[in-house]
């Protein structure tokens, strides 16, 4: 089955700089790749996603760009702001059976200082 | 209009009982799945619906059981807890096909099996 690996798994900026999170996936069959955010105590919210005809994606301050020859995805946040401070998960998923089932990374905690 | 809604918030359990998770949507979305998060991990699958009745397993199904007798409610249950099943659940939903319109999470349940 589908295997996610999510890189790194704490990443500390200053306000400011830019954060780059980076997923490789395993199966080739993948086509849909959406980025989660989560913020201490909340529920995982979607803040952007890309599909596999796309080479990249962006809105406002962040982007992900996909590279399907080598199997992963990257979230760039440009400009980081204190509240950017969360932890981020990829995710990885096909249609299997007319259901996309997400299989996510271990998630990375983002730590933007002022 | 409350989205996804989980219930309840916390629960401390003793290793054997039983259990049933809630989640309810007012969306009218065909696809609900169950995710568990443990620190370091990331979310993972438990079980998923594609529509009422109709259920599959996730990566970790074990020890848990799942039902859809409706479009709105997809409750977990747990037969006999144990204290590896300590976690935080996730039910999330979605409109077909989910990768067109992104998967909105209920607020979560804390579990403790003590």
């Amino acid at each position: 089955g589908e295997n996610v690996e999510q890189h790194p798994s704490t990443l500390s900026v200053q306000e400011g700089d830019s954060a780059v999170i980076k997923c490789t996936y395993s199966d080739s069959a993948s086509n849909y790749f959406p980025w989660y955010k989560q913020e201490l105590g909340k529920r995982p919210q979607l803040i952007i996603d890309i599909r596999s005809n796309v080479g990249e994606k962006k809105d406002q301050r962040i982007a992900v760009t996909l590279n399907k020859t080598a199997k992963h995805f990257s979230l760039h946040i440009t400009e980081t702001q204190p509240e950017d401070s969360a932890v981020y998960f990829c995710a990885a998923s096909k249609n299997t059976g007319g259901y996309n089932k997400l299989i996510f990374g271990a998630g990375t905690r983002l730590a933007v200082h002022p | 209009n409350a989205g996804v809604t989980q219930t309840p918030k916390f629960q401390v359990l003793k290793t054997g009982q039983s259990m049933t998770l809630q989640c309810a949507q007012d969306m009218n979305h065909e696809y609900m799945s169950w995710y568990r998060q443990d620190p370091g991990m990331g979310l993972r699958l438990i079980h998923y619906s594609v529509g009422a009745g109709i259920t599959d397993q996730g990566e970790v199904p074990n020890g848990y059981n799942v039902s859809r007798s409706t479009t709105e409610d997809f409750p977990l249950r747990l037969l006999s807890a144990a204290p590896s099943q300590t976690s935080v659940y996730f039910c999330a939903s979605s409109y077909r096909p989910a990768e067109s319109y992104g998967y909105t999470f209920g607020s979560g349940t804390r579990l403790t099996v003590v």
